[in-house]
Formats: C-alpha cells, sequence, structure tokens
C-alpha cells in the first residue's frame, strides 16, 4: 500500500519563499504529483517528477529523492492567492489505472 | 481544456435512501475515479475505472458501487445511504494504461449531506 506524509499547516508572507515536505512510504510507484485546491474548489494539477531531482514550473518548483522517499513542492515569490491546500499524491504501480494516493493535504497560509 | 461535470453541486438524502452521483467527462479518458473528501483526511478513493464495465475497489469501497456504462460516464452508487457517508465526492479522470505522467482531472465535487 501506500501512505504519504505532510504537515497540516504552513503560514508565510506575501513575497516569501515557502517548501512544503511530503515522506512517503509506498510498494512501487511511477511518480510524485502535486495538487492545488482553493476552499470551495476543485484540485487542479500543479507537477510531477516521475525521476529524482527538480522540476520547475514559474513560481512553482517540486523535488523528488526515490532513495530518501522524500519530496517537496516550493513556492516561490508567495502572492495572496497562494493561500490554498496543496495535496502530494503517488501514482501506484498496483493496476491498470495507475491510481493515485493522496496525502492528507497542507493548508497554507499567506499573509501580508 | 478537459471538463469533467459532476451532476449536482450540493445534495441532500435521507438515510436509507439509494443515492446516485453522476460525473461525464468530455476527453474521452480511459481512467475514472471517485474519491471523497473529509476535512483532516484528505483524498480517500472509494472506486476506479479503467475501461468500460470494468472497475477496481478503491481503499474505501465499503456501502458504495459503481456503474460505467459508457466511457465517458462513470456513476458513483449509495445503496443506502447512511448518515457518516456526508461528505465532499469528487470525481476524476486520467489518460489510460501507460500514460502514467497524465494528470488526474477533477470536477468540482458534489456536496452530499444525509440526514
Amino acid at each position: 500500500g501506500q501512505s504519504l506524509e505532510q504537515p497540516s499547516e504552513v503560514t508565510a508572507v506575501e513575497g516569501a519563499i515557502v517548501q512544503i515536505n511530503c515522506t512517503y512510504q509506498t510498494s512501487g510507484f511511477y511518480g510524485l504529483s502535486w495538487y492545488q485546491q482553493h476552499d470551495g474548489g476543485a484540485p487542479t494539477f500543479l507537477s510531477y517528477n516521475a525521476l529524482d531531482g527538480l522540476e520547475e514550473t514559474g513560481r512553482f518548483s517540486s523535488f523528488l529523492s526515490r532513495s530518501d522517499s522524500y519530496g517537496y513542492l516550493l513556492l516561490q515569490e508567495l502572492q495572496m492567492k497562494d493561500s490554498a491546500s496543496y495535496f502530494c499524491a503517488v501514482r501506484s504501480k498496483d493496476t491498470n489505472a495507475g491510481k493515485s494516493t493522496f496525502g492528507d493535504g497542507t493548508t497554507l497560509t499567506v499573509k501580508p | 481544456d478537459v471538463k469533467v461535470t459532476q451532476s449536482s453541486r450540493y445534495l441532500v438524502k435521507r438515510t436509507g435512501e439509494k443515492v446516485f452521483l453522476e460525473c461525464v467527462q468530455d476527453m474521452d479518458h480511459e481512467n475514472m475515479f471517485w474519491y471523497r473528501q473529509d476535512p483532516g483526511l484528505g483524498l480517500r478513493l472509494i472506486y476506479f475505472s479503467y475501461d468500460v464495465k470494468m472497475k477496481e475497489k478503491g481503499d474505501i469501497p465499503e456501502g458504495y458501487s459503481v456503474s460505467r456504462e459508457k466511457k465517458e460516464r462513470f456513476s458513483l452508487i449509495l445503496e443506502s445511504a447512511s448518515t457518516n457517508q456526508t461528505s465532499m465526492y469528487l470525481c476524476a479522470s486520467s489518460e489510460g494504461y501507460g500514460s502514467y505522467n497524465s494528470p488526474l482531472h477533477f470536477g468540482n465535487g458534489t456536496r452530499l449531506t444525509v440526514t
């Protein structure tokens, strides 16, 4: 099976950099994904790491280390609109559909 | 743009009722998923399907069933609704076998209240 752990809450100020960590235990997975969910909205895909290393998409970067069973999402130049919940997820090798298992989510609050 | 549409945004049902939650996607995706989301518990997978008429249990299938008669439509059925099934239900779709970097596309959710 799969289990993922991430901090429940993180607070930062506008313009700062914040890192949201995700540690996982899994029997085998294709990659680590990150999703963003604003209050009342649907989760939306942010990034995916199939291989170890850093993936950069604008202000957001994501990192994976399979040897450490660890990944993180890095948000730079924080804006108020970044206040949301962030979920890490692993795509399992167990099934044809490559089902995704999610962490419990990290609520990011950006303060002025 | 992929669109995943859930038929109801809010639903109130009574204990013991049979409840149908409908989900339709317009991108010809092979995979479809039903999750429930509760505060502090993240997204938990109920059932998923990788092809028409194919279904597999997720992590919390008890009390639920699903139907996939057409590729674009995936229904979640609560055979006899109970108060502990009060939750936000999220449908998602993704590309099929081999496309493991393909992201999940979520609908806006159905907030179900069972009284």
